[in-house]
């Protein structure tokens, strides 16, 4: 299976700040199936970014995604309050679709 | 409102069985693939299983396979999920997913999830 492996475990920030979480793959993910989720205490995940990069319905504009292969990025322009909060990057190139460990976005 | 609500879980021995469910509102229900996904404190998500929207395709996770089954109803806009041989594995929250329409198996729309612990 393709494991996913986040970086940072945790990253503290300031709002306003701008944030950069890392997702490797151990395998290439073709085509750039890959996806980010945000999920806050309480809550189901929420879909941000699919196919690498195209923004889900309703998701700001300061979210944007990157990447290609092995490495990808989920950049978060200018940090807002609501925005901290645990990602998750997931593949669905090949099954058993997997998931990242996830990212935490901590107020400094 | 859009949204899915599982419910089902609790507390089970180990070996025993539990049976989850997730009933959707809000859009058309049959028009879409559902999966389960499951999450341990400190290990992330774990994809559990999917179903497609007439039932003709079911998918698992290996580490489910044969113990778990899952099943849908249109009518009642509603997928389940019956676990069997339950271990403490098997702990976590675990979520329903909608698949997105595209046919990609990434997920648009999450539940609040339902606690399952299996423990003596």
């Amino acid at each position: 299976e393709n494991v996913l492996t986040q970086s940072p475990g945790t990253l503290s920030l300031s709002p306003g700040e701008r944030a950069t979480l890392s997702c490797r793959a151990s395998q290439s993910v073709s085509a750039g199936y890959l996806a980010w989720y945000q999920q806050k205490p309480g809550q189901g995940p929420r879909l941000l970014i699919y196919g690498t990069s195209n923004r889900a319905t309703g998701i700001p504009d300061r979210f944007s995604g990157g990447g290609s292969g092995t490495d990808f990025t989920l950049t978060i322009s200018r940090l807002e309050p609501e925005d901290f909060a645990v990602y998750y990057c997931q593949q669905y190139d090949n099954p058993p679709w997997t998931f990242g460990q996830g990212t935490k976005v901590e107020i400094k | 409102e859009v949204q899915l609500v599982e419910s089902g879980g609790g507390l089970v021995q180990p070996g025993r069985s539990l049976t989850l469910s997730c009933t959707a509102s809000g859009f058309s229900f049959d028009y879409y693939a559902m999966h389960w996904v499951r999450q341990v404190p400190g290990k992330g998500l774990e994809w559990v299983s999917g179903i497609s929207w007439n039932s003709n395709s079911l998918t698992y996770a290996d580490s489910v396979e044969g113990r778990f089954t899952i099943s849908r109803d249109n009518s009642k806009n509603s997928i389940y999920l019956q676990m069997n041989s339950l271990t403490a594995e098997d702990t976590a929250l675990y979520f329903c997913a909608r698949r997105h329409t595209t046919g990609f198996f990434y997920f648009d729309l999450w539940g609040q999830g339902t606690q399952v612990t299996v423990s003596s």
